[in-house]
């Protein structure tokens, strides 16, 4: 059985510092990964997602993650915090030929002035 | 413009009236499903369907009833809401291994 495992339910920072998003998943079989954001009031928006190409990731708004197979670990970073990165972030775990997607808690992200 | 449209986005109901939350998509996407998310357990599947006339049960089915009359619909009924079924919802679509596109989400709250 596929999990995900968000280590973090609150990271808050300073505007201009960096952000670590930390996340791990179990799956017997190569997955697919993705991070989605949410807004206050707002649906998922997708950020990026690892699908057994290049494994560090680049995705929309300066975000990157990298997977890293023997840590089972897909880990979202960005160099530096603006104030609309506030919001909850998903990691999410798939596996080809299977249409579940499987979510983690989710993490909240505060931004500091 | 590629989207997922739910209906309504706000419902307040009482107990035991049936209510319909409706999903359409318009990129021909064989698979959709619908989720709740609720405070601190992110997004759990309700119901899947990857095709017309084929829907099976995620993880928390119980209280729920979908159809999938069309590949663009995918409907989701609830006979006799209880409170514990205050959440908010989301419907997607998708194809298999590769990401999922939601809607905007559909918020209710059964009294």
């Amino acid at each position: 059985a596929q999990s995900v495992t968000q280590l973090d339910s609150h990271v808050s920072v300073s505007e201009g510092t960096p952000v670590l998003l930390r996340c791990n998943y179990s799956s017997s079989y190569s997955p697919s990964l993705f991070w989605y954001v949410q807004h206050p009031n707002k649906g998922l928006q997708l950020l990026l997602k690892y699908t057994s190409a290049a494994t560090l990731v680049k995705g929309i708004n300066g975000f990157e993650a990298e997977f890293k197979k023997s840590e089972t670990s897909f880990h979202l970073t960005k160099p530096s915090a603006h104030m609309s990165d506030a919001a909850e972030y998903f990691c999410v775990v798939s596996f080809s030929n299977d249409y579940k997607l499987s979510f983690g808690a989710g993490t909240t992200v505060t931004v500091r002035a | 413009e590629a989207q997922v449209t739910q209906n309504p986005r706000y419902l307040i109901t009482v107990t035991g009236k049936k209510l319909t939350v409706t999903c359409s998509q318009n990129m021909n996407h064989e698979y959709m499903s619908w989720y709740r998310q609720d405070p601190g357990l992110g997004l759990r599947q309700i119901y899947y369907s990857m095709n017309v006339e084929v829907t099976d049960k995620g993880d928390v089915p119980e209280g729920y009833k979908v159809s999938r009359k069309e590949k663009r619909n995918f409907p989701l009924i609830l006979e006799s809401p209880s409170p514990n079924q205050t959440s908010l919802y989301f419907c997607a679509c998708g194809v298999s291994g590769t990401e999922a596109f939601f809607g905007q989400g559909t918020r209710l709250t059964v009294v």
